[in-house]
C-alpha cells in the first residue's frame, strides 16, 4: 500500500500562532488527500478534502478559513491551523486513497495549543 | 446519510480467550466498502481488510477473521487466540463508491490482560 509520512509528528505552540502540518505521499502520485481530526478517545472526523491544484472541500462545521489546506503537487498536501487555540488541540491525522479500494493513512501529528 | 455504529466501547479479555467486535452500517448505498482499521497506543492507523458490499464471504487472516451479513448489516471481527500486542483500538468504516472518503464508527478499545 501507499506509504504517507506527516511533519511534524507533534507540536506545541502558543495560543495565537500558526502552526503547519505536512502530508507526504511517498511512492504514490494522490491527486486527492484526506485531512482528519481525532480528540482524544473519539473517532475520526473528516475535516477536509484536498485536491491537487484546485480547493479543497470542507465538510460541514468546519471552517475553511481556519483550517487552510493546499494540496500544490501531486505529493503533498499542507494543513496550516491558523490562529490556533487549546481547542485545536488533537491528533491530525491524513491519508492517501487508491482510487475507492483502500485509504492509507499517516503517521499522525499531535497538536498542542497552550 | 452513512453510519457506523460500534457498540461496545471498551473490551477487556485475558490473552489466549477469543473476542469478536462488533460493527453495524447504515447505508442506502447498493454499493459500497467496508473497513476495518487498528490504531495501537502510537497513533497510526493500521489497515486490516477491505471488503465490498458484493462480497459477503468471510474472511480469514491467521487469527483474524471477519463476517460480514448483508442482512443484518454488520461486519464482525473475531481475533482468536488474543495477544497482548492486539491490545488497540479498532474502528470499523464505511465509504461510499466515487467518494473515498471515510465514515468511521465510535471504536472499541481492546485490551489483553497477559
Amino acid at each position: 500500500g501507499a506509504v504517507v509520512s506527516q511533519h511534524p509528528s507533534w507540536v506545541i505552540c502558543k495560543s495565537g500562532t500558526s502552526v503547519k502540518i505536512e502530508c507526504r505521499s511517498l511512492d504514490f502520485q494522490a491527486t486527492t488527500m484526506f485531512w482528519y481530526r481525532q480528540f482524544p478517545k473519539q473517532s475520526l472526523m473528516l475535516m477536509a478534502t484536498s485536491n491537487e491544484g484546485s480547493k479543497a472541500t470542507y465538510e460541514q462545521g468546519v471552517e475553511k478559513d481556519k483550517f487552510l489546506i493546499n494540496h500544490a503537487s501531486l505529493t503533498l498536501s499542507t494543513l496550516t491551523v491558523t490562529s490556533a487555540h487549546p481547542e485545536d488541540s488533537s491528533f491530525y491525522i491524513c491519508s492517501v486513497g487508491q482510487g475507492e479500494k483502500t485509504q492509507y493513512f499517516g503517521p499522525g501529528t499531535r497538536l498542542l495549543v497552550l | 446519510a452513512q453510519k457506523v455504529t460500534q457498540a461496545q466501547t471498551e473490551i477487556s479479555v485475558v490473552e489466549k480467550e477469543d473476542v469478536t467486535l462488533d460493527c453495524v452500517y447504515e447505508t442506502r448505498d447498493t454499493t459500497y466498502y467496508l473497513f476495518w482499521y487498528k490504531q495501537p497506543p502510537s497513533g497510526e492507523l493500521v489497515f486490516l481488510i477491505r471488503r465490498n458490499s458484493f462480497d459477503e464471504q468471510n474472511e480469514i487472516s491467521g487469527r483474524y477473521s471477519w463476517n460480514f451479513q448483508k442482512s443484518t448489516s454488520s461486519f464482525n471481527f473475531t481475533i482468536t487466540a488474543s495477544q497482548v500486542v492486539d491490545s488497540a483500538v479498532y474502528f470499523c468504516a464505511l465509504s461510499a463508491p466515487g467518494a473515498q472518503k471515510l465514515v468511521f464508527g465510535q471504536g472499541t478499545r481492546l485490551t489483553i490482560n497477559p
